[in-house]
């Protein structure tokens, strides 16, 4: 079993629907990530938390929300979808001694998002 | 704004070519740059964290090489195997912010 698991891995939604993309994992660290792949560009921060009180906007964080509701979930919401959010999303970790710096990430499988 | 650069964009090598490509970045602030390996349909995973000028790491076939003071590491494939086809992806950490380059995607054919 995957120690980041992602879900959905694959929706189709409309424009202005809400989505919501949930991320668990079982590594037992602090710190989770939202990231956006596109093609032709590397993995964006979208936001990240370093535990369940904390929230931080990343490069990309317009049009997204989080929700840190334990250690083991982070939850990215997409309120109005729209096309250009159309996306590769992933969900990482990192150990609670290492860090967004020097810490290496541990990445879920991706949910690839398609906005019409 | 901090760049980070790849290339080449993409590489086809034949299997047992031996390979290498860049990440270029910032060379101030300098705090980690980071490898990874994302093969298709799973998840990147890590392959080298380094911190130090002149830093050299191994894993297997595969080695990486740091140079902070000119602002580019390179990552080589010895001997490529069509399990080696993936895309490398590079980040670059300064002391509050990591940036990840747009990657390598390395074809091996057997």
């Amino acid at each position: 079993d995957a120690d980041v698991t992602q879900t959905p891995r694959n929706r189709i939604t409309k424009t202005g629907k809400r989505i919501m993309l949930e991320c668990s994992q079982t590594k037992g660290h602090d710190r989770m990530y939202w990231y956006r792949q596109d093609p032709g560009l590397g993995l964006r921060l979208i936001y990240y938390s370093f535990d369940v009180k904390d929230i931080n906007k990343g490069e990309i964080s317009d049009g997204y929300s989080v929700s840190r509701q334990a250690q083991a979930k982070f939850s990215l919401s997409l309120e109005s979808a729209i096309p250009n959010q159309t996306a590769l999303y992933f969900c990482a970790t990192s150990d609670p001694e290492g860090g967004l710096i020097t810490g290496e990430l541990f990445f879920g499988e991706g949910s690839r998002l398609t906005v019409l | 704004i901090l760049n980070v650069e790849q290339s080449p964009q993409s590489l086809h090598v034949q299997e047992g070519d031996s390979t290498n490509f860049t990440c270029s970045f910032p060379s101030s602030n300098f705090y980690a740059l980071h490898w990874y390996r994302w093969e298709t349909a799973k998840s990147p995973e890590a392959l080298f964290v380094m911190t130090l000028n002149g830093d050299e790491k191994k894993k297997g076939r595969i080695s990486a090489t740091l140079n902070t003071k000119e602002g580019y590491s390179y990552l080589y494939i010895k001997g490529s195997q069509p399990e080696d086809s993936a895309t490398y992806l590079c980040a670059f950490c300064n002391n509050n912010d990591m940036r990840f380059g747009a990657g390598t995607r390395l074809t091996v054919k057997p």
